[in-house]
């Protein structure tokens, strides 16, 4: 499979548990991107990777998340300190350098705080 | 409110018939895309349209761009009920960087 791979599915926690997601792109693509998607809404930017440099990050991302792509291949994005309202699909893609390409989305993480 | 806004938000049609989904944006663009979303699952990318085009096709799948009223529509002929998901327009601006997509429609096709 050359797709972008999330990991895991799903996860559920208990409020103020750390959680941490993987997310894979696809092997010769040097951007990848965080969005958050909660329910009857479309994609929300959270931050963007070109190669290990984390490029821009979006007011969403407060201070209890962070994400990182060490070695410009994979990246996590973690959460600490888990609220109910960070429960959302948090969906990774990839693309290739330069404006006008198209976005290669993985079938992202469900997250829910209980 | 995001940058895209969707209409209808809801469509329901007959198999067979033509869907026609409408996208507005706000600021100066690169390229406009719409992207399909089956339930609980990831965005599939269906076409992209620049900035200097006014129409694009792709089966059957057509997308007009008009800059000047910064709008897009996507029509979906001869509808199937596979075509059943939430379609979103997404906008890439100047900077190129991060896509920012609308709240969508979602689109029930009965067979």
């Amino acid at each position: 499979d050359t797709g972008v791979s999330q990991n895991p599915r799903h996860k559920i926690t208990k409020r103020g548990q750390n959680v941490t997601f993987r997310c894979d792109p696809i092997s010769e693509h040097n951007r990848l991107y965080w969005y958050r998607q909660t329910l009857g809404q479309g994609p929300e930017f959270l931050t963007y990777f070109q190669n290990e440099a984390q490029l821009e990050k979006s007011r969403l991302l407060s201070d209890r998340f962070s994400a990182e792509r060490p070695k410009g291949s994979f990246s996590t994005l973690e959460i600490q300190r888990t609220e109910q309202g960070d429960s959302a699909m948090y969906l990774c893609a990839s693309s290739p350098v330069g404006s006008g390409t198209e976005a290669f989305f993985g079938q992202g993480t469900r997250l829910t705080v209980v | 409110s995001q940058q895209g806004e969707e209409d209808p938000q809801a469509l329901s049609i007959q198999e067979g018939e033509n869907a026609t989904m409408n996208c507005s944006y706000k600021t100066s663009i690169n390229n406009l895309q719409w992207y399909r979303q089956n339930s609980g699952r990831g965005l599939v990318h269906l076409i992209l349209i620049r900035s200097n085009e006014r129409e694009k096709h792709s089966g059957r799948l057509r997308v007009t761009l008009d800059t000047s009223k910064k709008s897009s529509s996507l029509l979906i002929t001869a509808s199937r009920a596979a075509d059943t998901a939430s379609y979103f327009c997404a906008t890439d601006g100047t900077s190129g960087s991060r896509l920012t997509f609308g709240e969508g429609t979602q689109l029930t096709v009965n067979p």
